[in-house]
């Protein structure tokens, strides 16, 4: 069976920074781009960032402003999503997703096939 | 920037027929794809590329686009179909992945 599983949110302090995990199991993460989708409180669903299935190319909304870094270590079949400057506006409920395409890219268009259960990250002094 | 238009809210009674609406400017050389969304759950993809039913999800869904407005219908609503559902798109002009407001399905 495929699945994600996330990590690494919490309570954070604004102006920390925060890495999220994303684990993979079920299959090669490697073969596949992957994403990070949240949801704000009471919100929908928001795509965050992608990356191919290499490393090589990512994207980024624009509200993540710089502040976002996705990241991959396909040996270690994990995903990752470092938030700097953490901001009020950055709680959230923060999901991995798969892309569906052999070795695709982020923009590929594929569908998200697979999304884990969720990190939730909340972000008060 | 690119918008997908959901309704908020469709209520409808076990056994009716469910249509959710994915309103935009143009689907032209788009592919929609439909998630269900329960609480506390992973979502869930219940239709990709406009039509196409994933292994593993009931004969119920169904996917369609006419014009600017894609549909998701459900079929004979059942109380485990309650959630929200989330049309997406890939918008190449923005290189973003959009993705409508929402629409949760309450069945009365």
């Amino acid at each position: 069976e495929e699945k994600l599983v996330e990590s690494g949110g919490g309570f954070v302090q604004p102006g920390r920074s925060l890495r999220l995990s994303c684990a993979a199991s079920g299959f090669r993460l490697g073969d596949h781009a992957m994403h990070w989708v949240r949801q704000l409180p009471g919100k929908g669903l928001e795509w965050v960032s992608g990356i191919s299935w290499n490393g090589e190319m990512r994207g980024f909304s624009d509200f993540t402003k710089g502040r976002f870094t996705i990241s991959r270590d396909n040996a270690k079949n994990s995903l990752y999503l470092q938030v700097r400057s953490l901001r009020a506006e950055d709680t959230a409920l923060y999901y991995c997703a798969k892309g569906s395409g052999y070795k695709g890219s982020w923009y590929s268009g594929t569908v998200f096939d697979i999304w884990g259960p969720g990190t939730m990250v909340t972000v008060s002094s | 920037s690119y918008i997908l238009t959901q309704p908020a809210s469709v209520s409808v009674a076990p056994g009716q027929t469910a249509r959710m609406t994915c309103a935009s400017a143009t689907f032209v050389r788009k592919s929609v794809h439909w998630y269900q969304h329960k609480a506390g759950q992973a979502p869930v993809v219940v239709i990709n590329d406009d039509t196409v039913r994933p292994s593993g999800i009931p004969e119920r869904f169904s996917g369609s686009i006419s014009g600017n407005m894609a549909t998701l219908t459900i079929s004979g609503v059942e109380a485990g179909d309650e959630a929200d559902y989330y049309c997406q798109v890939w918008d190449n002009g923005s290189q973003h992945w959009v993705f409508g407001g929402g629409t949760r399905l309450t069945v009365l």
